[in-house]
């Protein structure tokens, strides 16, 4: 089964509308993170929030918001005000505390439209 | 502001050639990755390195590749005999003992 599952190969969005990008995860792990991370046209990864499984608020990082409803095992993205910069792919990440590795999905090719 | 620096950002080989890709992880870090993506794929997990030996690998990571932190401040990987297919962006990645990793802009592989 994968561990991260990203719906939305790609998604549209006017510029200064706000935006949501989907993740779901699978663990039986009751301790892990769940991250997200921009990749531009330029090709860097840029780490963008954090949440853990634990903690009792949504992260919240400038612009960004992750929408965590664990019983459900979801992790969205919700970009506010969105901008012409935003234009990028987005992927979702995870991280069980009982290991090292982080789980990657597929990604998420968001376009900002002026 | 610290970060991960990778070299170099381009390398282009002939299959069967050896090639080693270098990396100068954040300097407190303590965990160390490298990770592989192939043209508009996602991002694939190799390795992961702490305290001076693989920590976990994936099965991607065959005896072709290996890992070497060679003095304290460079990560390198090898590829020993490269194929067609070892054609990626390998990225490499470090973290503290906090949770988010911090990744390098990335050495583009091309094998021809």
């Amino acid at each position: 089964a994968q561990k991260i599952t990203q719906t939305q190969p790609g998604m549209f969005v006017q510029e200064k509308e706000a935006v949501t990008l989907d993740c779901t995860y699978d663990t039986s792990d009751p301790s892990y993170g769940l991250f997200w991370y921009k990749q531009p046209s330029s090709g860097e990864m840029i780490f963008l929030i954090y949440q853990g499984s634990y903690d009792q608020q949504n992260a919240t990082e400038g612009r960004y918001s992750l929408n965590f409803q664990k019983a459900r095992k979801s992790a969205n993205l919700v970009i506010s005000a969105s901008q012409l910069g935003d234009s990028a792919m987005y992927f979702c990440a995870m991280r069980e505390d009982t290991g090292n590795q982080f789980y990657f999905g597929t990604g998420t090719s968001l376009t900002v439209i002026p | 502001e610290p970060e991960v620096t990778q070299t170099p950002s381009h390398q282009v080989t002939q299959m069967g050639q050896e090639v080693i890709l270098r990396c100068v992880p954040i300097s407190n870090h303590l965990y160390f990755y490298w990770y592989r993506q192939i043209l508009g794929q996602k991002v694939e997990f190799l390795v992961s390195f702490y305290n001076n030996e693989i920590s976990e690998k994936s099965e991607i990571f065959d005896d072709q590749f290996s890992v070497e932190r060679p003095d304290g401040s460079n990560f390198t990987l090898k590829i020993r005999s490269t194929k067609l297919e070892d054609s990626a962006m390998y990225f490499c990645a470090s973290r503290d003992t906090r949770y988010e990793q911090y990744f390098g802009p990335g050495t583009r592989l091309t094998v021809t």
